[in-house]
């Protein structure tokens, strides 16, 4: 049972520039969640997806967008990047219930040089 | 200001000795509390939740304990092992939205020693 994928796993990119990052959630799983890491930081909320609707979002700028597919499947896009959008971003998954475990991926280290 | 803090910032220990991490929160209204264990590079890995009711909860050779009224949380590890380095989260969850909002707290970075 494959649990939570993401999509890459490093990217580095240039001040301005856009960036799509992919997310597949674990099986089962209708809710994705998106988050950012900064060095010795906990995760902040960036956005959640449920039915191909952002339910959810957290305080970042209109920069961050996101997409959810029929498939669960989901998308982060950040616009005209900062040197400060630098970290790990995380993608996490859950049934749906209030008092369920979120299954986090791996991440995906951006660096913005 | 819903709020999560954990302490200490970071701790070192010698395998096979056992640690407690704090977590204090100022989340209202509560709805559940999270520990997760984050290695370096990955994601987090849920450990325990707990809701209001409940005061304690294991998972293998990790505990987490819950005072609602203190609004404090402890996580206890016995006989600790290499692989237990790690950052250690503590997430509250308020009853904002349709599944809550999840307040993360910095975490406690754990090293253990051979």
């Amino acid at each position: 049972d494959a649990g939570v994928t993401q999509s890459p796993t490093h990217l580095i990119k240039t001040r301005g520039q856009q960036v799509t990052l992919r997310c597949s959630p674990k099986s089962g799983h209708d809710t994705v969640s998106w988050y950012q890491q900064a060095l010795g930081q906990g995760p902040q909320f960036i956005f959640q997806y449920y039915e191909e609707e952002e339910r959810q979002r957290g305080n970042f700028p209109d920069r961050f967008s996101g997409h959810q597919f029929p498939n669960y499947s989901s998308e982060l896009n950040v616009n005209a990047l900062l040197l400060g959008d630098s970290a790990l971003y995380l993608c996490a998954s859950s049934p749906g219930t209030r008092n369920s475990p979120l299954h986090f991926g791996n991440g995906t280290r951006l660096t913005v040089t | 200001k819903n709020q999560v803090e954990q302490s200490p910032q970071s701790l070192i220990i010698l395998e096979g000795k056992n640690c407690t991490l704090q977590c204090n929160y100022t989340v209202s209204p509560f709805s559940n509390l999270r520990w997760y264990k984050q290695d370096t590079g990955r994601g987090p890995v849920s450990l325990t939740i707990m809701t209001f009711s409940e005061n304690t909860k294991s998972n293998g050779r990790y505990t987490a304990t819950l005072d609602a009224d203190t609004k404090q949380s402890s996580l206890h590890i016995t006989a600790s092992q290499l692989s237990d380095s790690a950052s250690y989260i503590c997430v509250v969850s308020d009853y904002g939205g349709s599944q809550g909002n999840l307040i993360f707290g910095k975490g406690t970075k754990l090293s253990v020693k051979p």
